[in-house]
């Protein structure tokens, strides 16, 4: 069965700090890697995904993410956190083609910036 | 992008009503789409999944008979929570996956808004 683990359920940065936040998953195939991003009160925005390639994905606000295989690991990173990148982060895990198309979401990490 | 829509964004029913929230693809053909519950401050539970013309798929736990799922069109399904009660009261997300231009996009769920539903 697919897993993704967030172990972080909370993270506060200062405004202009990096930012790490960590996503490991369990899948038995090439997984379908995802992160998204939510707003309090609004749906699911996709920053970047990853399935094959450059295993460093650039993706939108600046945001950017490394899969490594040999960790199972698909962490998010930013250079530089923006008070506006407070928000809920989730990593989500599925299969390329078939497999139903589920995705499997981690718990979330919540980010708060701090000024 | 591929754009998702959601309707109503916020309702708020008495116990025992019933309650229609709509999903809708707006440039592209929806060949599937998910419902996600999602409580306060947790992760996304998938509910079900529906495919065009067929009946729904529902997650384990889920009542089918409670959470009912239509998929009539390549651009609309809908779902209806049947006499809601308070417990019922979550934001519900949904998300579609169709064939766009963009091979790797075949397996890319594109989110809706969400609604938020509060019984009272």
């Amino acid at each position: 069965a697919q897993s993704v683990t967030q172990p972080d359920i909370h993270i506060t940065v200062s405004e202009g700090a990096s930012l790490e936040l960590r996503c490991n998953y369990s899948y038995g195939a090439t997984p379908y890697l995802f992160w998204y991003v939510q707003s309090p009160g609004q749906g699911l925005q996709l920053l970047l995904k990853y399935f094959s390639g450059d295993t460093l994905v650039q993706g939108i606000k600046g945001f950017e993410a490394e899969f490594k295989r040999s960790q199972s690991s698909f962490n998010l990173r930013k250079p530089s956190v923006h008070w506006s990148d407070a928000a809920e982060y989730f990593c989500a895990v599925g299969p390329f083609t078939g497999g139903g198309n589920k995705l499997t979401f981690g718990t979330g990490t919540q980010l708060k910036v701090e000024l | 992008g591929a754009v998702v829509s959601q309707h109503p964004s916020w309702v708020i029913c008495k116990s025992g009503t019933s309650v229609k929230i709509e999903c809708r693809s707006l440039d592209f053909q929806a060949t599937t789409m998910f419902w996600y519950r999602q409580f306060p401050k947790q992760s996304l539970m998938l509910m079900a999944t529906s495919n065009e013309g067929s009946k729904a798929t529902y997650e384990q736990g889920v009542e089918k008979d409670k959470f009912l799922i239509n998929h009539a069109s390549l651009t609309l399904s809908t779902l209806t929570v049947t006499s809601a009660h308070p417990e019922d009261s979550s934001f519900y997300i949904c998300s579609a996956r169709g064939y766009l231009l963009a091979d790797d996009s075949y397996n890319e769920q594109f989110f809706g808004p969400g609604t938020r539903l509060t019984v009272l």
